[in-house]
């Protein structure tokens, strides 16, 4: 089945700098990546999206890249804000079912003032 | 309609007890997904339903839990005789195809 691995798990920039999270996957067949952010006691967050068909997408100071031959995406985020401050889960469909998400671990991004 | 909502919020109980969840969907979704997600973990899938089907059941899911959407609309999850490793957040997801909306989710703790 599908293995996705995230890294790194915290990360700490300063505010204005950027930051990237790095994932990747096993499955060659998965077509469908998702970028999740999740605040402290709140839900999971959908923040941005792609698809294999896609290698990049953009959506404001969050951006995501996909190299389907390494097997690996990553999300973007420039011009960090405190508010950026969160845990963000990768998630890959297994295959071809974008129905079903594996999530990666987590990454603990803070954004220091 | 106000997103996913689930119910309760947290629940304890002793272990050897059975639990119920609730899950109300999107409306307009017909797909629903339970994860559970432990401290400083991502969410771990556990099942999920398009309409009143259950299509598929994860492999580590003891049967123990079971999971229901009788009429394609809201979904219970059971666990019967809870132990100390069923503590977690039960998260419950709904789409049309495409991106999750998460549920709030219900915290589970046995004692």
């Amino acid at each position: 089945g599908e293995n996705v691995e995230q890294h790194p798990s915290t990360l700490s920039v300063q505010e204005g700098d950027s930051a990237v999270i790095k994932c990747t996957y096993s499955d060659s067949a998965s077509n469908y990546f998702p970028w999740y952010k999740q605040e402290l006691g709140k839900r999971p967050q959908l923040i941005i999206d792609i698809r294999s068909n896609v290698g990049e997408k953009k959506d404001q100071r969050i951006a995501v890249t996909l190299n389907k031959t390494a097997k690996h995406f990553s999300l973007h985020i420039t011009e960090t804000q405190p508010e950026d401050s969160a845990v963000y889960f990768c998630a890959a469909s297994e295959g071809y079912n974008t129905d079903k998400l594996i999530f990666g671990t987590g990454t603990r991004l803070q954004v220091f003032p | 309609d106000t997103g996913v909502s689930q119910d309760p919020r947290h629940k304890i109980t002793k272990r050897g007890q059975n639990v119920t969840f609730r899950c109300d969907p999107i409306s307009e979704h017909n797909r629903l997904y339970w994860y559970r997600q432990t401290l400083g973990q991502g969410p771990e899938f556990l099942t999920y339903f398009q309409n009143e089907a259950q299509l598929e059941k994860s492999r580590l899911l003891s049967d123990r839990f079971s999971a229901e959407r009788p009429k394609g609309s809201f979904s219970t999850l059971e666990i019967q005789r809870t132990e100390q490793g069923d503590s977690a957040m039960y998260l419950c997801a709904s789409s049309f195809g495409g991106g999750y909306t998460f549920g709030s989710g219900t915290r589970l703790t046995v004692v």
